[in-house]
């Protein structure tokens, strides 16, 4: 089936841990983004990548981090210094070539729940 | 799961009626935009879009609206059923110095009536 495939779908944290979120597609989407989201509010961007070993801070970038060392993988990784992490993280991606109208996809999430 | 959206907007509707569910957008730049669908602990899923160089754009049973004057976007659920309630929300087209990228609104959720 092609898609965006997350995993783990449910994972527990300890204080003090990092944890990795895996994203992997095979769209052939050169873009790929992490969005967190939490209840009452739109989806926030945490990176995106439009291409393989670049990517950029979106607007809640602070204690995640990121790696873009194949096209179909964006892993997250929630650091400790993420001190509220507790939400549902969304990986999606889309075409990105350089013009409009280019749908953006989503994965199915992965539920992040700190202990 | 966990649901998310628990303090959003509803809309409730009777099984059959037509939906409309509204979204305001920021950036008059902004010249493309989608909605989406998210049932509760999934992934959003597409359902339609619209390019600025238009005013509507029908689907199976679903219609969007653009209204750039006052930059308004809303989608029509024509006979809404139990099986379209969920959390929707729109997102439009931004682009920024390193590339392509999407706003998107809190979303709205819509409760179908039996």
């Amino acid at each position: 089936d092609g898609g965006i495939t997350q995993s783990p779908k449910y994972l527990f944290r300890k204080e003090g841990q990092n944890v990795t979120l895996s994203c992997e597609q095979n769209l052939n989407h050169d873009a790929m983004y992490w969005y967190r989201q939490d209840p009452g509010q739109g989806l926030r961007l945490i990176y995106y990548s439009q291409i393989v070993n670049d990517f950029q801070k979106g607007d809640i970038a602070e204690g995640y981090s990121v790696s873009r060392e194949k096209k179909e993988s964006f892993p997250l990784t929630v650091t400790s210094a993420q001190k509220n992490p507790t939400a549902f993280y969304l990986c999606a991606s889309s075409p990105g070539h350089a013009s409009s109208g280019n749908t953006i996809y989503f994965g199915e999430g992965s539920w992040l729940t700190v202990v | 799961g966990e649901s998310v959206g628990l303090h959003l907007p509803t809309l409730s509707v009777q099984e059959g009626d037509n939906s409309i569910i509204n979204c305001a957008y920021s950036n008059s730049a902004s010249d493309y935009f989608i909605w989406y669908k998210q049932e509760s602990g999934k992934g959003p899923q597409f359902i339609i879009d619209i390019r600025s160089n238009m005013d509507k754009r029908q689907g199976q049973r679903v219609t969007v609206l653009l209204n750039k004057t006052v930059k308004h976007l809303s989608l029509q659920i024509a006979a809404t059923q139990p099986g379209d309630s969920a959390v929707y929300f729109c997102a439009e087209n931004g682009w920024d110095n390193y590339g392509q990228n999407f706003v998107f609104g809190p979303g709205t959720r819509l409760s179908v009536l039996p």
